[in-house]
């Protein structure tokens, strides 16, 4: 079985504040994947990055990082000088081969980020 | 290249009733999947379209749930005689067949049973 835990449901932070999001998964698989999506007010889910189980390099896009730690399960997200449209629910999710060939996504529970200004 | 797109946005309807929703996948893509999300929870896999082959369905709720994708393209959710436990969001989502490629999601639909 596959799981995904979020142990912050809501965070607020301050404009230009950093703030990291956590998320620790749970799998029997050797090989998956690991997503981390946004889910704005409007609800569409945006995708925001992938990583397979064999790349532990960590990965950063402008404001945003990652941290991929297998040795703790974990697969982190930093915001660096966060913005008010940051706000968001954040969604980390985990896909392997148990899920066979639909790959689905297994989702934690998310993490409410408000910027305040 | 449009995005995934999701009808209706909103659905309400009494207790008892049949729904369909539509879901139209990126042109491109192969897979095609749905989601329930309810409130402060995150989506939960329903169930899994290759081309038109529905290859996994063993997560949907229950026998008043079905989906087809008769031709490979756009795709539908039915839910049968309604419940109030019914009420979520369906979010539709889709990818490219081969890997594990992003999934890119719909706006969904809010489903509200009176």
């Amino acid at each position: 079985a596959q799981k995904v835990t979020q142990a912050q449901t809501e965070i607020s932070v301050v404009e230009k504040e950093d703030v990291t999001l956590d998320c620790v998964y749970e799998t029997r698989d050797t090989t998956y994947y690991l997503f981390w999506y946004k889910q704005p007010p409007s609800g569409e889910l945006v995708f925001l990055i992938r990583r397979n189980s064999f790349d532990e390099q960590n990965e950063i896009s402008g404001r945003y990082s990652w941290n991929f730690q297998k040795s703790t399960s974990s697969f982190n997200f930093t915001i660096t000088a966060s913005q008010v449209v940051d706000s968001a629910v954040y969604f980390c999710a985990l896909s392997g081969i148990s899920s066979g060939s639909a790959r689905q996504l297994t989702f934690g529970s998310g993490t409410q980020l408000t910027v305040l200004p | 290249d449009t995005g995934v797109s999701q009808n209706p946005r909103h659905k309400i309807t009494k207790r008892g009733q049949n729904v369909t929703f539509r879901c139209d996948p990126i042109s491109e893509h192969n897979r095609l999947y749905w989601y329930r999300q309810t409130l402060g929870q995150g989506p939960e896999f329903l169930t899994y379209f290759q081309n038109e082959a529905q290859l996994e369905k063993s997560r949907l709720l229950s026998d008043r749930f079905s989906a087809e994708r008769p031709k490979g393209s756009f795709s539908t959710l039915e839910i049968q005689r309604t419940e109030q436990g019914d009420s979520a969001m369906y979010l539709c989502a889709s990818s490219s067949d081969w890997g594990n490629q992003p999934q890119h999601f719909g706006d969904g639909t809010r489903l509200s049973i009176l």
